[in-house]
């Protein structure tokens, strides 16, 4: 069983439309985040939740738009996609906020994310 | 304002040799917490070790090792006897109370072992 499962893995859509990146995590764990790698490897926090609250929302678009139904899945919308979202998107998962800055986070296999 | 720095952009080996990553980071709290990730060529990230700072014993596990030096602040990666299942990019990361917790990720070191 995956721990922290993305997805899609792939994803190539056009400029202008809107998507999602699904995630889910069975680890029981209470919070979840979302990370952005560039094309250089760089990964930068963009979202937090803990228990269906979001706790860190550092500075991005509003084009995009985190979601929580629940405290084991957190979803990434995108809207009015530009050339420059083009990333691979990371979900992770630790049992607390506190815990994943102490101890580490677990991460799903990322979404590759190509806009063109 | 925290920072890790991973000089290394890129290093190549041959199989069976030693090689270090270096990781070099900058933080004002006297408590915080290092990390190394693995993230192969498959795209996953995954967690390798954790460290805080009040332990500064080196750890082992199998062929890696780490090294962790308050007094230079750096936290090395080595790996003894590469093999190509080594090759992937190599994240340090560092998470402390000056910067929310949130960690902060040098930009990696990629490491690729020839056989």
């Amino acid at each position: 069983d995956t721990a922290v499962s993305q997805t899609p893995k792939y994803l190539v859509t056009q400029m202008g439309n809107d998507k999602s990146i699904k995630c889910e995590q069975n680890l029981g764990h209470d919070t979840m985040y979302w990370y952005k790698q560039d094309s250089k490897k760089f990964l930068k926090i963009m979202f937090s939740y803990n228990n269906k609250e979001l706790i860190i929302n550092e500075t991005v678009p509003n084009r995009f738009s985190p979601k929580s139904p629940d405290k084991a899945h957190l979803n990434l919308h995108i809207n009015s996609l530009e050339l420059g979202d083009s990333a691979v998107y990371f979900c992770a998962s630790s049992q607390s906020f506190t815990t994943g800055a102490l101890r580490g986070y677990t991460f799903g296999s990322g979404t590759r994310l190509t806009v063109v | 304002a925290q920072k890790v720095t991973q000089a290394q952009t890129e290093i190549s080996v041959v199989e069976k040799e030693d090689v270090t990553l270096d990781c070099v980071y900058e933080t004002r709290d006297t408590t915080y917490y290092l990390f190394w990730y693995k993230q192969p060529p498959s795209g996953e990230l995954v967690f390798l070790i954790r460290r805080n700072s009040f332990d500064e014993q080196n750890e082992i596990s199998g062929r890696y090792s780490w090294n962790f030096q308050k007094s230079t602040s750096s936290f090395n990666f080595t790996i003894t006897a590469s093999q190509v299942v080594d090759s992937a990019v190599y994240f340090c990361a560092l998470s402390a109370s000056g910067g929310s917790y949130i960690p902060t990720f040098g930009r990696g070191t990629s490491l690729i072992v020839h056989p």
